[in-house]
């Protein structure tokens, strides 16, 4: 079946540590996005990629950064962990043309 | 800016008592409207969904319908279960690529 994975499922850095937390969908969706989840805010939108090469900053970009070398994988870097990173990071893909996004299960994020 | 605003948790029923989980949203033009489900430990599920003013969107015996007049879309459900238990985020999509903004997320606590 046709799926989005992320991967590690739970991670415990440093501060000031660069971290890389992958994720891929065998969907050959198009548009891919990475949100962070936390407590009372829901979940906001970090990054996305309407396809190959293509990124874009979303509402809490700072810290981050995302390449998309193929259609399959978009990687989520923080640069300089910081404490404030500290969060459940969710991936999510969407076809063209279609409303709806699909999840991965969520990466745990700890920064210490 | 389009945004999404539900009701705050923790909601805590009784097994087979009704449940409403308001949602009403801001945004320009049609947006698309929709409720995920995320049960502990694991990613979002795409719940239901409405594309259109009056539209309804149902799954699993919930239920919620597109309010344009009131700019709502909330959740219900007849007689919840324990299985329910879960963080409900409604959602909406302006039709700007699939971009998702959230609502903060209600936990909804079912005791039998």
């Amino acid at each position: 079946d046709a799926e989005i994975t992320q991967s590690p499922r739970h991670k415990i850095t440093e501060t000031g540590r660069q971290v890389t937390l992958a994720c891929h969908q065998t969907w050959n969706h198009n548009n891919m996005f990475w949100y962070r989840q936390d407590l009372g805010h829901g979940l906001r939108l970090i990054h996305y990629s309407y396809g190959v090469h293509d990124t874009n900053k979303g509402e809490v970009s700072d810290g981050y950064s995302v390449s998309r070398s193929n259609t399959e994988d978009l990687p989520l870097t923080l640069e300089s962990a910081a404490s404030s990173q500290t969060s459940v990071y969710f991936c999510a893909s969407s076809d063209i043309g279609r409303v709806e996004a699909f999840f991965g299960q969520g990466t745990r994020l700890t920064v210490v | 800016g389009n945004s999404v605003t539900q009701m705050e948790g923790p909601v805590t029923l009784s097994e087979e008592a009704f449940l409403t989980i308001n949602c009403t949203y801001t945004a320009t033009g049609y947006p698309s409207l929709f409720w995920y489900v995320q049960y502990p430990g694991e990613g979002l599920q795409l719940l239901l969904k409405a594309t259109k003013a009056d539209d309804k969107g149902s799954n699993k015996g919930f239920e919620a319908t597109y309010r344009k007049e009131t700019t709502s879309f909330h959740l219900e459900k007849g007689s919840v279960q324990v299985s329910d238990s879960a963080v409900y985020f409604c959602a909406l999509n302006g039709n700007q690529g699939g971009k998702l903004i959230f609502g903060q997320g209600t936990e909804l606590s079912v005791k039998p």
